[in-house]
Order: structure tokens, then C-alpha cells, then sequence
């Protein structure tokens, strides 16, 4: 079984200011790892993810994530964000392998507020 | 343009009352997805199909049920929607069930139940 934690429900930042949001998961097997956005009710966007290699991902709209297998964890960063940043931020895992079914599990979300 | 399409965008029923949600998608994935997201919560799997194969995730309660009549549409059926049914309802697509595959979203049903 998988679980993910994301340590921050809501993040305040100002326009232009960076962001981090962080992401812990724990799983008693390999995973992939994402992140999605959702906008105010909307669906959910991918916004990177990382399979393999490097561990640096370079996602849409500015943003890129660092795996830390040591860690267990999948932080989001952007350096500069803009108001149109505000939404909620999913972080993900999925097992490897075909046969584990694409079935994503989610952590609790981070309320991402972008202040003028 | 809208690949995979929720219908209706918001929904309100009747304690009790049956109610169906749909999902269609133009991406001729294999795989389709239910999530359900209560307030302020992380979505949450309820059942998915791989083509015609029902796979239903061991809590889902017996409440819900789905269809999948071809490969471009997905129901889910709520029989006796409870006040704690309300929420928003997802369904995303795959093209297999392979980890890696991203899974694209519609934009959700929100669902009220009064």
C-alpha cells in the first residue's frame, strides 16, 4: 500500500515570490510520482512527474520537482509565481509495473494562495 | 479541445433518489476512472475499467456502481445518494494500466445531494 503526506494544506505567497510544496510518500514498492494542479472546480492537471533518470523534473508552467529516494520525497518549486498560480496542489504515487494498475493514490492537497 | 467530457457539470439530486453521472472521452484509452473528492479532501479511486474489465476497489460501498457500455463512455450509478455522497466526482483516462501512463481528467461532476 501507498500513502502520501503533504506537509503544508495552505501556502500563502506573494506575486513573484518563490514557493515550495512539499511531498513525503511512503510505499512498500517502487512508484511513480506526480503532481497535479486543480484549479477552482476543475479537473485535474498533470503538472510533471517523474519515472526515472534524473531526478531534477521540469514540469509546465515554470515549475519542476526534486525526487529524494533517501528521503521518500517529491517536493514542487517554483522560483517566481503569479496569481494565476492559485489553485490546489495534488501530489501523487502510482506502483511500477504493468500489472499494478495505473491507480493513483493522493496526498491531502496544498491550498496555494497567490497574493498581488 | 475537451478530451475527456463530464456530464453534467453540476448535479443536484434527492436523498435517495438514483442518480447517474456520465464520462466520455475522444482518446480511445483502454482505461477509465471514478474518483470521488469530498471537500476540501484528495481524490479518492473508486472503481476503473480496463476495456470491459470492472475492477472495484475493496471500500467502495455498495451504493456505487458503474458502466461501460463501449469504449468511449463510463456511467457511475448511485442508487440511494446519502447527504455524505455529495461531492465532486472525476473520471480520468488511461491508455493502459501501466504506472507510467498519465491519466488525463475531465473537469467533474459536483455532485449535491438535498
Amino acid at each position: 500500500a501507498q500513502s502520501v503526506t503533504q506537509l503544508d494544506s495552505q501556502v500563502p505567497v506573494f506575486e513573484e515570490a518563490p514557493v515550495e510544496l512539499r511531498c513525503n510518500y511512503s510505499s512498500s514498492v517502487s512508484v511513480y510520482l506526480f503532481w497535479y494542479v486543480q484549479y477552482p472546480n476543475q479537473g485535474l492537471q498533470l503538472l510533471l512527474k517523474y519515472l526515472s533518470g534524473s531526478t531534477l523534473v521540469k514540469g509546465i508552467n515554470g515549475f519542476e520537482a526534486e525526487f529524494n529516494k533517501s528521503q521518500t520525497s517529491f517536493h514542487l518549486r517554483k522560483p517566481s509565481v503569479h496569481i494565476s498560480d492559485t489553485a490546489e496542489y495534488f501530489c501523487a504515487v502510482t506502483p511500477r509495473g504493468r500489472a499494478a494498475g495505473n491507480k493513483l493514490t493522493f496526498g491531502g492537497g496544498t491550498r496555494v494562495l497567490v497574493k498581488p | 479541445d475537451a478530451m475527456v467530457i463530464q456530464n453534467p457539470r453540476y448535479q443536484v439530486t434527492q436523498f435517495g433518489k438514483p442518480v447517474t453521472l456520465s464520462c466520455s472521452q475522444t482518446l480511445n484509452h483502454n482505461v477509465m476512472y471514478w474518483y470521488q473528492q469530498k471537500s476540501s479532501q484528495a481524490p479518492k479511486l473508486l472503481f476503473h475499467y480496463y476495456d470491459k474489465d470492472f475492477n472495484n476497489e475493496a471500500d467502495t460501498p455498495d451504493n456505487f456502481q458503474s458502466r461501460r457500455p463501449n469504449t468511449s463512455f463510463c456511467f457511475l450509478d448511485i442508487r440511494s445518494p446519502g447527504l455524505g455522497d455529495a461531492a465532486m466526482y472525476l473520471c480520468a483516462t488511461s491508455r493502459d494500466s501501466a504506472g507510467r501512463t498519465e491519466a488525463f481528467f475531465g473537469q467533474g461532476t459536483r455532485l449535491t445531494v438535498v
